[in-house]
This record gives C-alpha cells, structure tokens and sequence, in this order.
C-alpha cells in the first residue's frame, strides 16, 4: 500500500522568496516519487522524479527535491520564486515492485501563489 | 500533453445517461492509466494497461464504470448511468519506450459534469 500527504493546500510566496511545498509519503516497498505542477487549464507536467539514484534531484525551471528515507519525506523547493510559478502541484508514489507497479498514488495538491 | 489527446475536453450529461471518454494515446507506448480528479481533490487511479496482460482494474469506483483498449491503440473510459459524484477531469496517462514506467505523460483531460 502507498499513499502520499502533502502538508498544505494553498501555499503563498512573495516573488522572489524561497518556494518549499512538503510532501510526505508512505510505501510498504521502495518507492519511486514523483513532483508533478499542473498549470491553469493545461495538463500535468513531470517536474522532477525520484527513482533510487541521488537522494537530491534537479528537476525544470529551477526546482529540485530531496528524498529523506528517514524523514518519508520528498520536499520541492525552489530557492526564488517567479510569477510564472503559479500553478498547482502534486507529488506523487509509486512502488518500485509488487502490487502497486505502475501506479500513481498522488497526493491532494498544493495550490502555489505567487505574489508581486 | 507529450503524445496524448483526449476528447471530449467538456461533457455535460444528464443524472443516469451513460458516457463514453475517449484516449488517443501516440503510437509505441508501453503502457496506459486512467485517472480522475475531482474538484478540490487529487488524482485517483481508475484502470490501467499494459501490453496484452490483463488490465488492472482495481481502482475503478463501481461496476458502472469500464475501459477498453483497442490494440495498442484508443482507448474508451465508459460510464454507465452517470451520477452527479461521477462529476470530474478524467485523466488519460501513458508511458513510452524511452521513459519506460518512470514517467507518465498526461492528456489535457475531459471534464464531465453530471446534471
């Protein structure tokens, strides 16, 4: 069983200001973990993805994410925010074996505003 | 989305019609998902397939909701005698050779509304 918990459905940051959208998950096998932002009125997009290689991944448009085993924790941050940013984002699990492969478990979104 | 379309973006239906969703997914994936997003919520999981193994079913809702997938090809999300709580974006996924299972590439969605 998998599931994910994203602390905080809206998150507001001045432009310029550091970005940080917590996400914590939950696996009975290694997971592999996913950020995805879904931009007003368009598809999902893959920001960055956790697959058992460096604990810190880099991801597009400045944002990266580190994965702490101890912690069950895979937190986005992005060191200046834009007002581009603005957007929704998930992050998401899936397992890396058993009945659960394939599958996406996402966590209920975290709403991101920026402010000028 | 990179290679997945989806249609109709918008349906509207009436309480108990049935529905049908369809997924143009580009050719050579590897694999196909179905998800839904209700308001205010996450994505769910409803089906997915691979290959020519059985699909996993395991996250569809009710009896009143099947997928089909022609070949590797369309594929068609059916709900029967929708009910206002069917109301969502369903979601069309799919996986590709180069990305192999770790990274979904998503549709636009089709927005149901049931009346």
């Amino acid at each position: 069983a998998q599931s994910v918990t994203q602390l905080g459905s809206h998150v507001s940051v001045s432009e310029g200001a550091l970005v940080l959208l917590r996400c914590n998950y939950s696996s009975s096998v290694p997971p592999y973990l996913f950020w995805y932002v879904q931009y007003p009125n368009q598809g999902l997009q893959l920001l960055l993805k956790y697959t058992s290689a460096a604990t810190l991944v880099k991801g597009i448009n400045g944002f990266e994410a580190e994965f702490k085993k101890s912690e069950t924790s895979f937190h986005l941050t992005k060191p200046s925010a834009h007002m581009s940013d603005a957007a929704e984002y998930f992050c998401a699990v899936r397992g890396a074996g058993g009945t659960s492969y394939g599958k996406l478990t996402f966590g209920q979104g975290t709403i991101l505003t920026v402010h000028p | 989305g990179a290679g997945v379309s989806q249609s109709p973006s918008n349906k509207v239906t009436e309480k108990g019609k049935d529905v049908e969703l369809r997924c143009d997914p580009i050719s050579g994936h590897t694999a196909l998902y179905w998800y839904r997003q209700r308001l205010g919520q996450g994505l769910e999981f409803l089906i997915y397939f691979q290959g020519n193994s059985a699909p996993d079913k395991s996250g569809l809702p009710s009896d009143r909701f099947s997928a089909e997938r022609t070949g590797e090809s369309v594929s068609t999300l059916t709900i029967q005698r929708t009910q206002q709580e069917d109301s969502a974006v369903y979601l069309c996924a799919i996986t590709n050779g180069t990305s192999g299972l770790h990274e979904q590439f998503f549709g636009p969605g089709t927005r149901l509304t049931v009346l």
